[in-house]
């Protein structure tokens, strides 16, 4: 079945360094993508739709500038979270599906720990 | 807009005993359903779906129905395992294929005990 591959699936880095998260699509080619954070007691909030070759398209309150989304093919996307802080330590998920009358599929998320 | 309103947990279950999420949305349109199961550590797995009225969704002994008059996609199992313990989210989508985001419901942690 559909495979969407997260990485890495930790990170601890330092305040105001910057880290990158890669979600690839395995079996399927995905020209959308879905980038979501999970809080604390399970709420997710999606960030971003990535799509490939344009740009991508951000919730509300996020900072697109702060989270950098890059969609360069069609089974790759990636999550740059930028000086990273404190308050950036969270569970990043990346989602896909393979197209029409598709479910999505998630990665298995990335646990950013910023100290 | 679009929202997912599923029962606030924790729930906890002893093994056998009959489970029920409820689930209720909004949605201006004829969305797509879907349980959503998350693990301890992982990402989200997708339980079953549901993509029109009266439609039931069921999967690994978990079931739900698409109601249309009452908004609803509440989940059930039977029987529940402690290996069902997890957190379970609701979502609709509306339109069709993968290009449309989902949204989801808060989640429900469920513990089930020996």
């Amino acid at each position: 079945g559909a495979v969407v591959s997260q990485h890495p699936s930790r990170v601890i880095c330092k305040s105001g360094t910057s880290v990158k998260i890669e979600c690839r699509s395995l079996d399927f080619q995905a020209t959308t993508m879905f980038w979501y954070r999970q809080f604390p007691k399970q709420s997710l909030m999606l960030m971003a739709t990535s799509n490939e070759g344009s740009k991508a398209t951000y919730e509300q309150g996020v900072e697109k500038d702060k989270f950098l989304i890059n969609h360069a093919s069609l089974t790759l996307s990636t999550l740059t979270v930028t000086s990273a802080h404190p308050e950036d330590s969270s569970f990043y998920i990346c989602s896909a599906g393979p197209g029409a009358n598709s479910p999505l599929h998630f990665g298995n998320g990335t646990r950013l720990t910023v100290t | 807009g679009d929202s997912v309103t599923q029962m606030e947990g924790p729930v906890t279950l002893s093994e056998e005993a009959f489970l029920t999420i409820n689930c209720t949305y909004t949605a201006t349109g004829y969305p797509s359903l879907f349980w959503y199961v998350q693990y301890p550590g992982e990402g989200l797995q997708l339980l079953l779906k549901a993509t029109k009225a009266d439609d039931k969704g069921s999967n690994k002994g978990f079931e739900a129905t698409y109601r249309k008059e009452t908004t609803s996609f509440h989940l059930e199992k039977g029987s529940v395992q402690v290996s069902d313990s997890a957190v379970y989210f609701c979502a609709l989508r509306e339109g069709g294929g993968s290009n449309y985001k989902l949204t989801f419901g808060k989640g429900t942690l469920l513990t089930v005990n020996p």
